[in-house]
């Protein structure tokens, strides 16, 4: 595998389901992002990871919770979410904190 | 913070035409412009950037210009091939290209038809 793969592709959650979701990079990146993609809205940036460190949150829901075991692995573990939640999930990582973005192709979440 | 206006939303043009998608930005600090293209299923990739030390930059059919006396900046596709379809997202960010300050626009979908 190379560059950066998200599982599950689909995931389908009732609202009082937890689930989690996965990103693992193989580029040797030393940043980790999380960004939510809704239809005509803007590629919102939820979380950052900056060698194993959070750096930035942008106001998420706590019901959004990420998780950053190592460089190469990011999580984002998702509990009591909402309808409006539903979107396409991606995960992004770069060298340095200004090096280029590289996205996986997303997780599609629908909550019911 | 960072606010950027991204315009028209969809685009269609006839293969061999240009396309030309323009973007606005409010914070004057703002030095740093990328354009990721994402197809349809697919995850966005960089396609060109710019930096504001300069005013244009091409890449064979690609090129942006900036203008940061009016604060915007845009994409030219020439020749524009059925495979040039797809969503195409314009950003802005400061602090010498952070990733943690990139601000994106809304997208627009381009369709190409052969």
């Amino acid at each position: 595998e190379t560059g950066v793969t998200q599982t599950p592709r689909h995931l389908v959650m009732g609202m009082t389901n937890k689930k989690s979701l996965k990103c693992e990079q193989h580029l040797g990146h030393n940043a980790m992002y999380w960004y939510k993609q809704s239809a005509k809205k803007p590629l919102e940036l939820m979380f950052v990871y900056s060698l194993e460190e959070r750096v930035e949150n942008n106001s998420v829901p706590s019901r959004f919770s990420p998780e950053c075991p190592n460089s190469s692995h990011l999580f984002l573990h998702l509990h009591t979410l909402q309808p409006e939640d539903s979107a396409l999930y991606l995960c992004a990582s770069s060298q340095g904190e200004a090096g280029e973005l590289f996205f996986g192709e997303g997780s599609r979440l629908t909550v019911l | 913070g960072e606010n950027v206006e991204q315009h028209p939303s969809t685009l269609s043009v006839q293969e061999g035409d240009s396309a030309v998608i323009k973007c606005t930005y409010s914070d004057s600090a703002s030095n740093y412009f990328p354009w990721y293209k994402q197809e349809l299923g697919k995850r966005p990739q960089l396609i060109i950037d710019i930096r504001s030390n300069v005013g244009e930059k091409k890449d064979q059919r690609i090129a942006v210009t900036l203008n940061k006396t009016a604060k915007h900046f845009s994409l030219h596709i020439t020749e524009t091939q059925p495979e040039d379809s797809a969503v195409y997202f314009c950003a802005a960010s400061i602090s010498g290209g952070s990733n943690y300050k990139l601000t994106f626009g809304k997208g627009t979908l381009l369709t190409v038809n052969p």
